[in-house]
């Protein structure tokens, strides 16, 4: 088990870049999860996967916002036209749910986003 | 729609001190599954512990404990004997199958030396 890794830890871009965060979950989990958390507050949902398929996304994920897992695997998360309102930590995290059992979400480090 | 209430903000203690942070919780969901994790300064979220709604049995692991009441929806978390190393921000989140996972707002705990 090597954990939920993401990628890069930090990112610096300008207002109006677009940026891309890469996740890669425990291998044996089928479901992915983006969370979003600023300063003081607790992680946001903005949107999760089972295998490939986007089940559930939030009203915070903007249409300037797209997440993608193709194959079941690794995920990215791609913003466009960035925004210093975007200025955040973006936390990746996957679980094995099966049945009805709902086992806790493993996170990663995160990947700490500041538009300047 | 589910939301994760923890009323307080920031609790500093003395170390050696035992801290109780509260969690209550709102859900129209029969099933549901809580959380507790905790995030030191380094960043990363750690998990604590998963209870079901069907198991109203209070939980200990070592100076941790858990104390879940269906009748006050509430999943409260106690830390016996404060340690400096305690000292984080505590995440109590709620969860249900097919669902996405919902976070309180976080305690962050200081316990001094």
């Amino acid at each position: 088990d090597t954990g939920v890794s993401q990628d890069p830890r930090h990112k610096i871009t300008k207002r109006g870049q677009n940026v891309t965060f890469r996740c890669d979950p425990i291998s044996e989990h089928n479901r992915l999860y983006w969370y979003r958390q600023t300063l003081g507050q607790g992680p946001e949902f903005l949107t999760y996967f089972q295998n490939e398929a986007q089940l559930e996304k939030s009203r915070l994920l903007s249409d300037r916002f797209s997440a993608e897992r193709p194959k079941g695997s690794f995920s990215t998360l791609e913003i466009q036209r960035t925004e210093q309102g975007d200025s955040a930590m973006y936390l990746c995290a996957s679980s094995s749910n099966t049945g009805d059992y709902n086992s806790p979400l493993h996170f990663g480090n995160g990947t700490r986003l500041t538009v300047t | 729609a589910q939301k994760v209430t923890q009323a307080q903000t920031e609790i500093s203690v003395v170390e050696k001190e035992d801290v109780t942070l509260d969690c209550v919780y709102e859900t129209r969901d029969t099933t549901y599954y809580l959380f507790w994790y905790k995030q030191p300064p380094s960043g990363e979220l750690v998990f604590l512990i998963r209870r079901n709604s069907f198991d109203e049995q209070n939980e200990i692991s070592g100076r941790y404990s858990w104390n879940f009441q269906k009748s006050t929806s509430s999943f409260n978390f106690t830390i016996t004997a404060s340690q400096v190393v305690d000292s984080a921000v505590y995440f109590c989140a709620l969860g249900n199958y097919g669902q996405n996972f919902v976070f309180g707002p976080g305690t962050r705990l200081s316990v001094l030396p």
